[in-house]
């Protein structure tokens, strides 16, 4: 079945430095992919997404390309805020069979940034 | 336009008693999923439906949970009996297609059994 593995958290950083998320995945066919974020005390929002390989997603600084040949789907921002301590999760929909249309998610990466 | 609403936000019930979770989706959106995330693992897929109809109940941990969506507007997941492993936060989302179609979410239930 479909899989989703994402880097483990929590991730400490200080404002303004370089973020990476590692996020790789299985499955069949041609998955969409898509990183959400839940900020506290609210529920998730999707960041950004590709549809295709080689496609890259971006929103708010973020960024993260789908890369078939190494089935990974990083997301990185160049400067990080205070503002974005969050849990990340990235997240595949399946595409045909019992998997389409679902969601199958990492087990998050909580991010911390601090002044 | 209105968001995906859920009812109510925070849940404690004890062992064996009923609890009954809302969604309201966006209006207009056929597509409706519920998900379960337990103890800060990985959000995992409950059930879809389609208007009304039930299109993949493969996540459905067991009978003890029954979900419904009459006239294919708002949602109900109840839990009859609740166990202590049924904790966690209960999304629900939706999207006006399936497939690739984005899915937005709402805020969550946090069930908490005791």
């Amino acid at each position: 079945g479909n899989s989703v593995t994402q880097m483990e958290g929590p991730v400490t950083l200080s404002e303004e430095a370089f973020l990476t998320i590692n996020c790789t995945y299985t499955a069949t066919g041609y998955p969409s992919l898509f990183w959400y974020v839940q900020y506290p005390g609210e529920g998730l929002q999707l960041l950004l997404k590709a549809t295709k390989a080689d496609d890259k997603g971006s929103n708010k600084g973020f960024e993260a390309t789908y890369r078939k040949e190494t089935t990974s789907f990083h997301l990185e921002k160049g400067s990080v805020q205070v503002s974005d301590s969050a849990v990340y999760f990235c997240a595949l929909s399946g595409t045909g069979g019992t998997s389409y249309g679902k969601l199958t998610f990492g087990q998050g990466t909580i991010l911390t940034v601090h002044p | 336009e209105a968001g995906v609403t859920q009812f109510p936000s925070h849940s404690v019930i004890e062992k064996g008693q009923t609890v009954t979770l809302r969604c309201d989706p966006i209006s207009g959106h056929d597509n409706l999923y519920w998900y379960r995330r337990v103890m800060g693992k990985e959000i995992k897929f409950l059930l879809h439906f389609v208007k009304e109809s039930k299109q993949d109940e493969s996540g459905m941990p067991n009978n003890r949970f029954l979900a419904e969506r009459t006239g294919g507007t708002y949602s109900t997941l109840k839990v009859q009996p609740a166990e202590l492993e049924d904790s966690g936060v209960y999304f629900c989302a939706s999207s006006p297609r399936q497939g690739r179609e984005t899915q937005y979410f709402g805020p969550g239930t946090r069930l908490l059994v005791l």
